[in-house]
């Protein structure tokens, strides 16, 4: 298996323009969460989704956030419009079971500079 | 909500040494502790894991601690070697909701 695959590696954009991150979980993996990283505040949860259905979203900072997964093979990370302050590592990860239950197994993460 | 607190934050050792990490964690009903290694330009990779009904457990150089009623766990590495160089992460769950991480310890092996 290929691992969880994100896509781009790195993003560069300017303030006030739409960014959308592009994620591939593992097949047969019934867990997808979004992760963001930074100095300041290490990993945070923003969403994660169940059998394609988000169960938490309490973690995604503001409306200018906004995730989707179509299908079981893939999912969105979308900021629109984009601000400085949104600049980090952002991760995708997928498990079988929930983030408490066992393995979570993580892309090698979209870092995102907005100018 | 969980609060986990990880210390050191930055940790320097040289190669053979070994190396201690640890958390403390708020929350008195989590149960699953897992260890993540995230090396430069890696998304953290689980290296070691262990649940509240149990106190140690090892594999080959880790070996993870867990002491539930001070609320602390740890992570230690024996004969440590430069390819442990990493960020070291933490984390606290309970049941079957997500984790909850500590803010990482880069860890520095020196030959």
């Amino acid at each position: 298996d290929a691992g969880v695959i994100q896509s781009p590696r790195h993003e560069v954009t300017e303030m006030g323009q739409e960014v959308t991150l592009r994620c591939k979980p593992i097949s047969g993996h019934d867990y997808l969460f979004w992760y963001r990283q930074t100095m300041m505040r290490g990993l945070e949860l923003l969403i994660y989704f169940n059998n394609n259905v988000p169960i938490d979203d309490s973690g995604m900072p503001e409306d200018r956030f906004s995730a989707k997964m179509p299908n079981a093979s893939f999912s969105t990370l979308k900021i629109q419009p984009s601000e400085p302050r949104d600049s980090a590592v952002y991760f995708c990860a997928s498990s079988t079971l929930g983030a408490g239950g066992g393995k979570l197994f993580f892309g090698s993460g979209t870092q995102l500079s907005v100018l | 909500g969980e609060n986990v607190e990880q210390h050191p934050s930055t940790l320097s050792v040289q190669e053979g040494d070994s190396a201690v990490i640890k958390c403390t964690y708020s929350d008195s009903a989590s149960n699953y502790f897992p260890w993540y290694k995230q090396e430069l330009g890696k998304g953290p990779q689980l290296i070691i894991d262990i649940r509240s009904n149990v106190g140690e457990k090892k594999d080959q150089r880790i070996a993870v601690t867990l002491n539930k009623t001070a609320k602390h766990f740890s992570l230690h590495i024996t004969e440590t070697q430069p390819e442990d160089s990493a960020v070291y992460f933490c984390a606290a769950s309970k049941g079957y909701s997500t984790l909850t991480f500590g803010k990482g310890t880069m860890l520095l092996v020196s030959p």
